[in-house]
């Protein structure tokens, strides 16, 4: 009930392309939905966060996209870069402060 | 820019030692975490603290875990009697209020259980 389910594990993309990552909900609970991004050796930094009474939040190249309905969100990065390669994790969060984080995904960007 | 700081960076430990983990959140912020990650793994919430009490804690966080805010710069960790299992990257985390705002991570202590 309080798992987030993230796809996929890894991701390869090219220079320029767009990255595609996915997670799934079934705590209807949930009602904040950041992405942290990792780079080795460093603590989680949250890139965007949604609410669920939107359906799309854009911030720069970094897209959410909210489906209530499915509980779903998605993570898309537009024109990928090298420096974009860090590892991305979706999170929720109910009352409280408890984040509950997807189990990441690993992308490369090759230039 | 403010930002949550960690130490050590690395501690190693004999099993059934005791360990204390620190952090200094950022100065302003109220509400003060601890996450860690099994390597390979996902991140997952231990506790939260606020006003000198836990708020919430996870069914990892058993008595063998402890926290505390021993003055109002610091925030540990503390793991009484250390397990083979307790080896992970463990991450400090704060923020200025709860709710939708957002928790700044520290860049985490590497704990190694030998």
């Amino acid at each position: 009930q309080q798992q987030v389910k993230q796809s996929p594990q890894s991701l390869i993309v090219q220079k320029g392309g767009i990255s595609i990552i996915n997670c799934a909900y079934e705590n209807t609970a949930f009602d904040y939905f950041p992405w942290y991004q990792q780079f080795p050796g460093k603590g989680p930094a949250l890139l965007i966060a949604i609410r669920p009474d939107v359906s799309e939040k854009k911030e720069g190249r970094f897209t959410i996209s909210f489906n209530k309905s499915a509980k779903q969100f998605s993570l898309h990065i537009m024109d990928s870069q090298p420096g974009d390669s860090a590892t991305y994790f979706c999170a929720a969060k109910a009352a409280g402060n408890k984040l509950t984080f997807g189990g990441g995904t690993r992308v490369l960007v090759k230039p | 820019e403010p930002e949550v700081t960690q130490t050590p960076s690395h501690q190693v430990t004999q099993m059934g030692q005791e360990v204390i983990l620190r952090c200094v959140p950022i100065s302003n912020h109220l509400y003060f975490y601890w996450y860690r990650q099994i390597l390979g793994q996902k991140v997952e919430f231990l506790v939260s603290f606020y006003n000198n009490e836990i708020s919430e804690k996870s069914e990892i966080f058993d008595d063998q875990f402890s926290v505390e805010r021993p003055d109002g710069s610091n925030f540990t960790l503390k793991i009484r009697s250390t397990k083979l299992e307790d080896s992970a990257m463990y991450f400090c985390a704060s923020s200025e209020r709860m709710s939708y705002n957002e928790q700044f991570f520290g860049p985490g202590t590497r704990l190694t259980v030998l």
